[in-house]
């Protein structure tokens, strides 16, 4: 069955450093998302990818994050200066339309 | 601020027995309603959605969604140990463009053999 998959599983950082989290979605699925969950909270949404452009982020995405889909297959968060309330479980997920997201294993950062 | 609101539990069923899972919403236009399960330290797992009114059933899962009370839970039969977790309520808008999941807190299940 065709999952997510998400490279590193452990990203470990100074703070300030620039990051790049590294997902490949399902192959034939259109929308792509990245969510963020802080230990002990729950899943936040960040950004929503569509056609090849951003379709919704939240307030947590501001211009320290970016994202891009750099080929046919894989889909990137680049965190561009690293703070230390950045630490969370980065989780990728996608969905065939706009409907049921299936989340891949998640990269879990730690900024020091 | 649209939120989701799940009972963070504890939530302890014995082995056998039916554990029920709740979730209220507040926002009316929320039109997809999803259960997802998340083990510690995993991501989580989708297991059901819903998005008329009434009973879905899955195996031995039945979701139950009310819109009239923003209401949505999420029935286990013949609980086993493997279903202990933590169960994530998330909420979807249908409009387009707005396809993000508004999660809840999640209620943390416990199966006791």
């Amino acid at each position: 069955e065709p999952e997510v998959t998400q490279t590193p599983s452990h990203q470990v950082t100074q703070m300030g450093q620039e990051v790049i989290l590294r997902c490949v979605p399902i192959s034939n699925h259109l929308y792509f998302y990245w969510y963020r969950q802080i230990l002990g909270q729950k899943v936040e949404f960040l950004v929503s990818f569509y056609n090849n452009e951003i379709s919704e982020k939240s307030e947590i995405f501001d211009d320290q994050f970016s994202v891009e889909r750099p080929d046919g297959s894989n889909f990137t968060l680049k965190i561009r200066s690293t703070k230390l309330e950045d630490s969370a479980m980065y989780f990728c997920a996608s969905s065939p339309g706009a409907d049921t997201q299936y989340f891949g294993p998640g990269t879990r950062l730690t900024v020091l | 601020q649209k939120e989701v609101e799940q009972n963070s539990g504890p939530l302890s069923v014995p082995e056998g027995a039916i554990a029920s899972l709740n979730c209220t919403y507040s926002d009316r236009g929320s039109q997809s309603f999803f259960w997802y399960r998340q083990y510690s330290g995993k991501s989580p797992e989708l297991i059901m959605f819903i998005y008329s009114n009434g009973d879905k059933e899955d195996g031995r899962f039945t979701a139950q969604l009310n819109k009239a009370s923003q209401y949505v839970s999420l029935l286990i039969r013949d609980s086993q140990p493997s279903d202990s977790a933590t169960y994530l309520c998330a909420v979807r808008m249908s409009s387009f463009g707005n396809e993000k999941l508004t999660f809840g807190t999640g209620t943390r299940l416990t199966i006791i053999p």
